[in-house]
Protein backbone atom coordinates (compact mmCIF):
# COMPACT_ATOMS: atom_id res chain seq x y z
CA UNK A 1 0.00 0.00 0.00
CA UNK A 2 1.31 3.19 -0.83
CA UNK A 3 2.00 5.94 1.68
CA UNK A 4 2.51 9.25 1.71
CA UNK A 5 4.20 11.49 4.26
CA UNK A 6 4.92 15.33 4.87
CA UNK A 7 8.09 16.55 7.32
CA UNK A 8 8.92 19.95 7.53
CA UNK A 9 8.36 22.89 9.68
CA UNK A 10 5.37 23.65 10.94
CA UNK A 11 6.14 27.70 11.54
CA UNK A 12 8.14 29.76 9.78
CA UNK A 13 8.87 33.44 9.99
CA UNK A 14 7.36 35.89 7.48
CA UNK A 15 9.79 36.80 4.33
CA UNK A 16 11.41 33.16 5.39
CA UNK A 17 11.27 30.06 3.46
CA UNK A 18 8.69 26.94 3.64
CA UNK A 19 10.31 23.90 2.76
CA UNK A 20 8.58 20.30 2.76
CA UNK A 21 9.65 16.91 2.12
CA UNK A 22 7.36 14.18 1.15
CA UNK A 23 8.61 10.52 1.96
CA UNK A 24 6.61 8.05 -0.26
CA UNK A 25 6.77 4.75 0.86
CA UNK A 26 5.16 0.96 -0.21
CA UNK A 27 6.53 1.71 -3.83
CA UNK A 28 9.07 3.58 -6.19
CA UNK A 29 8.86 7.29 -7.35
CA UNK A 30 10.26 6.30 -10.53
CA UNK A 31 7.15 4.32 -11.68
CA UNK A 32 6.29 5.68 -14.52
CA UNK A 33 3.26 7.75 -15.99
CA UNK A 34 3.20 9.16 -11.88
CA UNK A 35 3.35 12.65 -11.32
CA UNK A 36 3.93 13.80 -7.45
CA UNK A 37 2.71 17.39 -6.43
CA UNK A 38 1.68 19.26 -3.37
CA UNK A 39 -1.76 20.90 -2.56
CA UNK A 40 -2.49 23.53 0.14
CA UNK A 41 -5.70 23.98 1.93
CA UNK A 42 -5.60 27.28 4.04
CA UNK A 43 -7.70 26.85 7.38
CA UNK A 44 -11.17 26.72 6.40
CA UNK A 45 -11.04 27.22 2.95
CA UNK A 46 -10.22 25.40 -0.43
CA UNK A 47 -8.02 23.77 -2.13
CA UNK A 48 -5.23 25.33 -4.14
CA UNK A 49 -3.09 23.17 -6.37
CA UNK A 50 0.81 24.16 -6.15
CA UNK A 51 2.70 21.93 -8.76
CA UNK A 52 3.57 18.78 -9.50
CA UNK A 53 6.95 16.81 -10.54
CA UNK A 54 7.92 13.88 -12.50
CA UNK A 55 11.11 11.59 -11.24
CA UNK A 56 12.82 12.75 -13.90
CA UNK A 57 12.24 16.12 -12.88
CA UNK A 58 10.04 18.20 -15.32
CA UNK A 59 7.91 20.50 -13.13
CA UNK A 60 4.64 22.45 -13.66
CA UNK A 61 3.73 24.85 -11.12
CA UNK A 62 1.09 27.75 -10.03
CA UNK A 63 1.61 30.30 -12.24
CA UNK A 64 0.42 32.42 -9.10
CA UNK A 65 3.33 30.52 -6.96
CA UNK A 66 5.60 30.22 -9.64
CA UNK A 67 8.15 32.93 -9.14
CA UNK A 68 8.53 31.96 -5.13
CA UNK A 69 8.37 27.97 -5.72
CA UNK A 70 10.68 25.41 -6.16
CA UNK A 71 10.06 21.49 -6.25
CA UNK A 72 12.69 18.80 -6.50
CA UNK A 73 12.71 14.69 -6.12
CA UNK A 74 15.17 13.08 -5.22
CA UNK A 75 14.84 9.31 -6.22
CA UNK A 76 17.91 7.61 -4.35
CA UNK A 77 15.70 8.96 -0.87
CA UNK A 78 11.95 7.91 -2.67
CA UNK A 79 11.62 11.79 -1.71
CA UNK A 80 10.37 14.61 -3.27
CA UNK A 81 10.43 18.33 -1.76
CA UNK A 82 8.92 21.83 -1.54
CA UNK A 83 10.50 25.33 -1.11
CA UNK A 84 8.57 28.31 -1.10
CA UNK A 85 10.50 31.50 -0.61
CA UNK A 86 9.23 35.06 1.04
CA UNK A 87 6.22 33.65 2.99
CA UNK A 88 3.97 35.54 4.60
CA UNK A 89 0.63 35.20 6.66
CA UNK A 90 -1.30 33.88 3.29
CA UNK A 91 0.76 30.73 3.15
CA UNK A 92 -0.49 29.46 6.17
CA UNK A 93 -2.45 26.01 5.49
CA UNK A 94 -2.30 21.88 5.04
CA UNK A 95 0.11 21.02 3.05
CA UNK A 96 -0.86 17.75 1.16
CA UNK A 97 2.05 15.76 -0.71
CA UNK A 98 0.02 13.87 -3.19
CA UNK A 99 0.19 11.37 -6.36
CA UNK A 100 -1.57 11.65 -9.51
CA UNK A 101 -2.32 9.98 -12.71
CA UNK A 102 0.23 12.06 -15.36
CA UNK A 103 -0.09 15.92 -14.57
CA UNK A 104 -4.07 15.74 -15.46
CA UNK A 105 -5.57 12.92 -13.99
CA UNK A 106 -6.83 11.43 -10.84
CA UNK A 107 -4.97 12.30 -7.41
CA UNK A 108 -5.11 8.80 -6.07
CA UNK A 109 -3.15 9.26 -3.14
CA UNK A 110 -2.60 11.91 -0.10
CA UNK A 111 -0.61 12.41 2.59
CA UNK A 112 -2.21 13.62 5.70
CA UNK A 113 -1.20 16.76 5.58
CA UNK A 114 1.47 18.91 7.89
CA UNK A 115 0.37 22.35 9.02
CA UNK A 116 2.37 25.06 8.37
CA UNK A 117 1.65 28.66 10.01
CA UNK A 118 3.15 31.66 8.76
CA UNK A 119 2.61 34.38 12.17
CA UNK A 120 1.11 38.13 10.61
CA UNK B 1 -6.00 30.97 -13.30
CA UNK B 2 -9.22 31.37 -11.71
CA UNK B 3 -10.99 28.89 -9.48
CA UNK B 4 -13.64 26.92 -10.92
CA UNK B 5 -16.80 28.24 -9.84
CA UNK B 6 -18.80 25.84 -7.73
CA UNK B 7 -22.09 26.57 -5.41
CA UNK B 8 -21.30 27.40 -1.70
CA UNK B 9 -23.77 24.46 -0.59
CA UNK B 10 -26.08 22.43 -0.78
CA UNK B 11 -28.22 20.01 0.86
CA UNK B 12 -31.26 17.25 0.64
CA UNK B 13 -33.12 14.60 2.83
CA UNK B 14 -32.15 11.18 3.16
CA UNK B 15 -32.77 9.16 0.19
CA UNK B 16 -33.00 12.10 -2.19
CA UNK B 17 -30.37 13.08 -5.40
CA UNK B 18 -28.35 16.27 -5.22
CA UNK B 19 -26.16 17.59 -7.86
CA UNK B 20 -23.30 19.65 -7.37
CA UNK B 21 -21.86 22.05 -10.67
CA UNK B 22 -18.95 23.32 -11.10
CA UNK B 23 -18.45 25.89 -13.91
CA UNK B 24 -15.05 26.57 -15.58
CA UNK B 25 -13.81 28.12 -19.33
CA UNK B 26 -13.06 26.72 -22.22
CA UNK B 27 -9.47 26.66 -20.97
CA UNK B 28 -10.16 23.86 -18.49
CA UNK B 29 -13.67 22.09 -18.02
CA UNK B 30 -14.33 22.59 -21.77
CA UNK B 31 -10.57 21.84 -22.70
CA UNK B 32 -10.12 18.53 -21.80
CA UNK B 33 -12.02 15.42 -20.12
CA UNK B 34 -9.92 15.38 -17.40
CA UNK B 35 -12.45 16.41 -14.47
CA UNK B 36 -12.15 15.00 -11.31
CA UNK B 37 -14.14 15.36 -8.17
CA UNK B 38 -13.24 15.25 -4.44
CA UNK B 39 -14.66 14.24 -0.92
CA UNK B 40 -13.42 15.93 1.77
CA UNK B 41 -14.48 14.92 5.82
CA UNK B 42 -13.37 17.09 8.49
CA UNK B 43 -10.07 16.93 9.42
CA UNK B 44 -9.20 14.11 6.78
CA UNK B 45 -7.89 14.07 3.53
CA UNK B 46 -9.32 14.79 -0.03
CA UNK B 47 -10.38 11.16 -1.42
CA UNK B 48 -11.16 11.34 -5.17
CA UNK B 49 -14.86 10.07 -6.58
CA UNK B 50 -14.84 10.84 -10.12
CA UNK B 51 -12.38 10.94 -12.81
CA UNK B 52 -12.11 12.12 -16.36
CA UNK B 53 -15.29 13.49 -16.19
CA UNK B 54 -17.41 9.92 -15.54
CA UNK B 55 -15.20 7.05 -14.32
CA UNK B 56 -15.30 6.07 -10.53
CA UNK B 57 -12.22 4.46 -8.91
CA UNK B 58 -12.25 1.29 -7.39
CA UNK B 59 -14.60 0.56 -3.92
CA UNK B 60 -16.16 3.85 -4.41
CA UNK B 61 -20.37 3.56 -4.33
CA UNK B 62 -22.26 3.63 -7.58
CA UNK B 63 -24.55 6.34 -6.43
CA UNK B 64 -21.84 9.11 -6.85
CA UNK B 65 -21.50 9.83 -10.89
CA UNK B 66 -20.59 12.59 -13.08
CA UNK B 67 -20.99 14.20 -16.27
CA UNK B 68 -19.89 17.15 -18.73
CA UNK B 69 -21.50 19.67 -20.61
CA UNK B 70 -19.68 22.82 -22.56
CA UNK B 71 -17.82 23.87 -19.75
CA UNK B 72 -20.12 23.18 -16.96
CA UNK B 73 -19.07 19.35 -15.10
CA UNK B 74 -21.60 17.53 -12.73
CA UNK B 75 -21.40 15.46 -9.67
CA UNK B 76 -24.95 13.80 -9.12
CA UNK B 77 -25.09 11.77 -5.37
CA UNK B 78 -28.19 9.65 -5.48
CA UNK B 79 -29.83 7.44 -2.38
CA UNK B 80 -28.23 10.60 -0.03
CA UNK B 81 -26.72 8.68 3.24
CA UNK B 82 -25.68 10.91 6.60
CA UNK B 83 -22.09 9.75 5.85
CA UNK B 84 -22.19 12.04 3.02
CA UNK B 85 -22.38 14.86 4.21
CA UNK B 86 -19.17 16.43 3.59
CA UNK B 87 -17.41 19.48 1.39
CA UNK B 88 -16.36 18.29 -2.33
CA UNK B 89 -14.54 19.62 -4.93
CA UNK B 90 -13.94 19.66 -8.66
CA UNK B 91 -10.44 19.85 -10.32
CA UNK B 92 -9.95 20.56 -13.71
CA UNK B 93 -6.35 20.03 -15.98
CA UNK B 94 -6.09 23.35 -18.16
CA UNK B 95 -4.27 24.40 -21.19
CA UNK B 96 -1.21 25.53 -19.34
CA UNK B 97 -0.77 22.24 -18.19
CA UNK B 98 -1.93 23.36 -14.67
CA UNK B 99 -4.82 21.71 -12.72
CA UNK B 100 -7.19 24.40 -10.98
CA UNK B 101 -10.34 23.41 -8.18
CA UNK B 102 -13.16 24.47 -7.51
CA UNK B 103 -13.71 26.94 -4.53
CA UNK B 104 -15.72 23.85 -2.40
CA UNK B 105 -19.47 22.57 -1.93
CA UNK B 106 -20.24 21.89 1.53
CA UNK B 107 -22.75 19.41 1.82
CA UNK B 108 -25.48 19.25 4.53
CA UNK B 109 -27.73 16.20 4.74
CA UNK B 110 -30.57 16.87 6.59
Amino acid sequence: QLQLQESGPGLVRPSETLSLTCTVSGDSIRIPSYHWGWIRQPPGKGLEWIGNIYYSGSTYYNPSLESRLTMSVDTSRNQFSLRLSSVTAADTAVYYCVRSYGDYGMIDYWGQGTLVAVPS
Amino acid sequence: QSALTQPASVSGSPGQSITISCTGTSSDVGAYNYVSWYQQHPGKAPKCLIYDVSNRPSGVSDRFSGSKSGNTASLTISGLQAEDEADYYCSSYTTRSTRVFGGGTKLTVL
